[in-house]
């Protein structure tokens, strides 16, 4: 069974740091590009960045590049996301997804399976 | 960006009826590269459909994708409570990747 387990999500203020972690079981990591996803409170879903099973392929939306960093370590079968200058509008509920079999980090397909999310809260 | 525009935003219906959901493109997805997601109220999104028309593993027949082109919908016969979610439409197509703004569906 394919299990996605996000962590690493609290509180934090305007323009410090956090770094939020997936780790993932139940299906050959390595093989798979890797994303993640947020969802405001409220709102609607939005794909933040992924990265290529190998991290030879990285993307990222708009909205963080610059500020937000990609990882992942395929010995430990976990995906990273560095995330600094936090902004009160990357307050969200932050998602690991697994990509379909054909994806990669810059062009994600559809996402076959979903973390239960971390909540990420930027606010002074 | 190809902006998915997804109609009604609430859908109000009986058990036991047909609920269809509708996703438009602002142009044309590539390949039919379309997907459909089910979230339920504190859980995390589910895969229903990929590629316009296939279901994914797992999910019942009475969920069904069709359309093409920037078209696209999901059928859902024989509504259930357990129906009850939000369902967003995603294009894989091009680049940016983007999500439609979610149908709600309710039990009448």
């Amino acid at each position: 069974e394919v299990q996605l387990v996000e962590s690493g999500g609290g509180l934090v203020q305007p323009g410090r740091s956090l770094r939020l972690s997936c780790a993932a079981s139940g299906f050959s990591f390595r093989d798979y590009a890797m994303h993640w996803v947020r969802q405001a409170p409220g709102k609607g879903l939005e794909w933040v960045s992924g990265i290529g099973w190998n991290s030879d392929s990285i993307g990222y939306a708009d909205s963080v590049k610059g500020r937000f960093t990609i990882s992942r370590d395929n010995a430990k079968n976990s995906l990273y996301l560095q995330m600094n200058s936090l902004r009160v509008e990357d307050t969200a509920l932050y998602y690991c997804a697994k990509d379909s079999p054909f994806g990669s980090g810059s062009y994600p397909d559809y996402f076959g399976y979903w973390g239960q999310g971390t909540l990420v809260t930027v606010s002074s | 960006e190809i902006v998915l525009t997804q109609s009604p935003g609430t859908l109000s219906l009986s058990p036991g009826e047909r609920a269809t959901l509708s996703c438009r493109a602002s142009q044309s997805v590539s390949s039919n590269y379309l997907a459909w997601y089910q979230q339920k109220s504190g859980q995390a999104p589910r895969l229903l459909i990929y590629g316009a028309s296939s279901r994914a593993t797992g999910i019942p027949d009475k969920f069904s994708g069709g359309g093409s082109g920037a078209d696209f919908t999901l059928t859902i016969t024989r509504l259930e409570p357990e129906d009850i979610a939000v369902y967003y439409c995603q294009q894989y197509g091009s680049s940016p990747r983007t999500f439609g703004q979610g149908t709600k569906v309710e039990i009448k």
